[in-house]
C-alpha cells in the first residue's frame, strides 16, 4: 500500500500570511499514460463532505480561489494557501489515486493564529 | 447539477448489520466509477471500496473485505454498501464518492453508529 504522510498534522497562521502543508508518498505516484502525478487535495470543513481544490498534484479545480496552489512530484508534494482568509479554516487532505488500495493523508487542521 | 444521496445510516449494535444506499442524479451513473469513504472520528478519510461502472470488478479496503459488500444498480442509479458483523470501529460518517481518477463529486454523508 501507499502510505501517504502529511505535515505538519496542524498548522496556526495569521490572516493575509501563506499556509503550506506538505505530503509525502511512500512510493511514486505517477501515472505513466499522461505522466501526471496521481494526486489530489481536498479541503474539508465541519458536518461537509471534502471538497476537490487540486487534482493531478498542480492542477486547480474549476471555480477554487487562485491562492490556493499545488506542487511537486514524484514522492513530495506541497499545498500553499496564500494569503490566508478566515474562510479557510479546515482539515486539508491529500490522496494518491495511482493505486488501490487508495490512501489519504492523515489530514492536517488548518487554524488562524 | 450532479447530486449523490446516501442514507441508511443509523445506530446498530456491534455484530449488526446495515446496508447504505447512495442515489444518484445529474449525470450516467453507469458511466463512472463509484466508492465508498469513511470519515472516522479523530482519524481522518479512509477508502473503503470500489466498483466498476459496469458493475463487474470490486475492489475492497483491507480492514473491510469480507464484510462489506458493494453492489450497484445501474438501472436505478443507485450504490449500496452491505455493512455485516460492525464494530465499535465501524462508527463513522460514510460518504459515497464518483471518480474520474479522482473523486470528482462527493455525497453529503450517511452516519453510522456502532454501539450497545
Amino acid at each position: 500500500d501507499i502510505v501517504m504522510t502529511q505535515s505538519p498534522d496542524s498548522l496556526a497562521v495569521s490572516l493575509g500570511e501563506r499556509a503550506t502543508i506538505n505530503c509525502r508518498s511512500s512510493q511514486s505516484v505517477l501515472n505513466r499514460s499522461n505522466n501526471k502525478d496521481s494526486l489530489v487535495w481536498y479541503q474539508q470543513k465541519p458536518g461537509r463532505p471534502p471538497k476537490v481544490l487540486i487534482y493531478w498534484a498542480s492542477t486547480r479545480e474549476s471555480g477554487v480561489p487562485d491562492r490556493f496552489s499545488g506542487s511537486g512530484s514524484g514522492t513530495d508534494f506541497t499545498l500553499t494557501i496564500n494569503s490566508l482568509q478566515a474562510e479557510d479554516v479546515a482539515v486539508y487532505y491529500c490522496q494518491q489515486y495511482s493505486t488501490t488500495p487508495i490512501t489519504f493523508g492523515q489530514g492536517t487542521r488548518l487554524e488562524i493564529k | 447539477e450532479v447530486q449523490l444521496v446516501e442514507s441508511g445510516g443509523g445506530l446498530v449494535q456491534p455484530g449488526g448489520s446495515l446496508r447504505l444506499s447512495c442515489a444518484a442524479s445529474g449525470f450516467t451513473f453507469s458511466g463512472y466509477r463509484m466508492h465508498w469513504v469513511r470519515l472516522v472520528p479523530g482519524k481522518g478519510l479512509v477508502w473503503l471500496s470500489r466498483i466498476s461502472s459496469d458493475e463487474t470488478t470490486t475492489d475492497y479496503a483491507d480492514s473491510v473485505r469480507g464484510r462489506f459488500t458493494i453492489s450497484r444498480d445501474n438501472a436505478k442509479n443507485t450504490l449500496y454498501l452491505q455493512m455485516n458483523s460492525l464494530t465499535a470501529e465501524d462508527t463513522a460518517v460514510y460518504y459515497c464518492a464518483r471518480s474520474n481518477y479522482y473523486f470528482d463529486s462527493w455525497g453529503q454523508g450517511t452516519v453510522v453508529t456502532v454501539s450497545s
